[in-house]
């Protein structure tokens, strides 16, 4: 039982690159999330994907895609990647998107944009 | 906005030495409330939570928080600091389905 999964671990990227961050889970959980992480800021939610189908913004989705591919998978995209896109990217998942429901989060990637 | 506040960026005690790490939040709505830890370049790992009932909380590795709904407070407790709590420490706060809000994090350090 591996939990949360997240590839690639580090990435380096050149402005206006792009690329697509992967996560998949095996606890058979319904919601699954993308935060970033930044110094002095805790962890902000990028996008959210309550159920199977469903994708929805957080707090601050501006340059970002998600596609909930199945139950297991959740990607994140930057399409055109900028140095204020520079963080650390965690996915999580949870059994429901209710109140109580514990996030399970994965090992992160350590992104950095020049 | 609803906001999460962690006093102290960074915390240190000696070994043995109580914890206390603080957490407020705004909302007159009693939230669910969280607190989560990190190791280096790890995620984050659930310590406890709140939901409702007792107000004293205990969780993992010794901790325990207590909820305080006069001063909207969920201060997180350890009688005991020991070298393999320094990590970071995260206070979360879920107002409505989806609204997790955490705090900027507060970093403790154990000294020998």
């Amino acid at each position: 039982n591996a939990g949360v999964t997240q590839t690639p671990k580090f990435q380096v990227l050149k402005t206006g690159q792009s690329m697509t961050l992967q996560c998949a889970q095996d606890m058979n959980h319904n919601s699954m999330y993308w935060y970033r992480q930044d110094p002095g800021m805790g962890l902000r939610l990028i996008y959210y994907s309550a159920s199977e189908g469903t994708t929805d913004k957080g707090e601050v989705p501006n340059g970002y895609n998600v596609s909930r591919l199945n139950k297991r998978e959740f990607s994140l995209r930057l399409e055109s990647a900028a140095p204020s896109q520079t963080s650390v990217y965690f996915c999580a998942s949870s059994v429901g998107d209710w109140g109580i429901a514990e996030q399970f989060f994965g090992p992160g990637t350590r992104l950095t944009v020049l | 906005a609803q906001s999460v506040t962690q006093l102290g960026s960074h915390v240190s005690v000696s070994e043995g030495a109580l914890v206390l790490l603080r957490c407020n939040y705004s909302s007159s709505v009693p939230p669910y409330l969280f607190w989560y830890v990190q190791y280096p370049n790890q995620g984050l790992q659930l310590l406890l939570k709140y939901t409702t009932g007792a107000t004293l909380v205990k969780g993992i590795n010794g901790f325990e928080a207590e909820f305080k709904k006069s001063e909207t407070s969920f201060h997180l407790t350890k009688p005991s600091a020991h070298m393999s709590d320094a990590a970071e420490y995260f206070c979360a706060v879920r107002y409505n389905n989806n609204d997790m809000r955490f705090g900027a994090g507060t970093r403790l350090t154990v000294k020998p």
